[in-house]
């Protein structure tokens, strides 16, 4: 199994819908974050989490919300979808503990398309 | 004007080839340098980090920092189809600066 699980991988949904893309970890580690991935544009910060009870807006949060149900699982949200938020979108965690790099380590990611 | 500057490609060069990919920067701040490498349908995944100027080797890859003059290359050496895919530059002032900035990725293709 993954350590870093998405779900949905795949959604397809109207102009107006809410929708909530899932993440959950097996990596034991306190920082998760969500990023957005469209052509030409590379990746970019939605929403971070450095525990359960810590939750910063990135470079692009309007028209998203998260939660951060447990150390383990974070999601996002797009409470009323429009068509640009149509990308690929990545949850990530990672870990600061002593000699580590801070390397963020991906899900497989989440395809929203917004007819 | 992005802080990060990666030529997004695409990239076709046959196997064997030496592959040269670049970004560049506008913030002096950044110490932290990591290339990321992202299959098909798959998240990235870290391939090289270093910190301030200079060169890491790891196998057929070469993470190349210039500090002064704000520009950081990932060589690959004797390219092999498998290493087809799109690689994103990064980087970050401080270890534990949560926001790490991404270049916008080269989709790169070895042709056997």
């Amino acid at each position: 199994d993954a350590d870093v699980t998405q779900t949905p991988r795949n959604r397809i949904t109207k102009t107006g819908k809410r929708i909530m893309l899932e993440c959950s970890q097996t990596k034991g580690h306190d920082r998760m974050y969500w990023y957005r991935q469209d052509p030409g544009l590379g990746l970019q910060l939605i929403y971070y989490s450095f525990d359960v009870k810590d939750i910063n807006k990135g470079e692009i949060s309007d028209g998203y919300s998260v939660s951060r149900q447990a150390q383990a699982k974070f999601s996002l949200s797009l409470e009323s979808a429009i068509p640009n938020q149509t990308a690929l979108y990545f949850c990530a965690t990672s870990d600061f503990g002593t000699g580590n790099t801070g390397e963020l380590f991906f899900g497989e990611g989440s395809r929203l398309t917004v007819l | 004007q992005k802080e990060v500057e990666q030529d997004p490609g695409p990239l076709s060069v046959p196997e064997g080839a030496i592959v040269s990919l670049n970004c560049t920067y506008s913030n002096s701040a950044f110490q932290y340098f990591m290339w990321y490498r992202q299959y098909s349908r798959k998240g990235p995944e870290l391939l090289m980090y270093t910190y301030s100027s200079g060169n890491k080797e790891d196998g057929r890859f070469t993470a190349q920092v210039d500090k002064s003059s704000k520009y950081i290359s990932l060589f690959i050496r004797d390219s092999q189809p498998s290493d087809s895919a799109t690689y994103l530059c990064a980087m970050r002032p401080f270890q534990g600066a949560q926001k790490l900035v991404f270049g916008q990725g080269t989709r790169l293709t070895i042709n056997p």
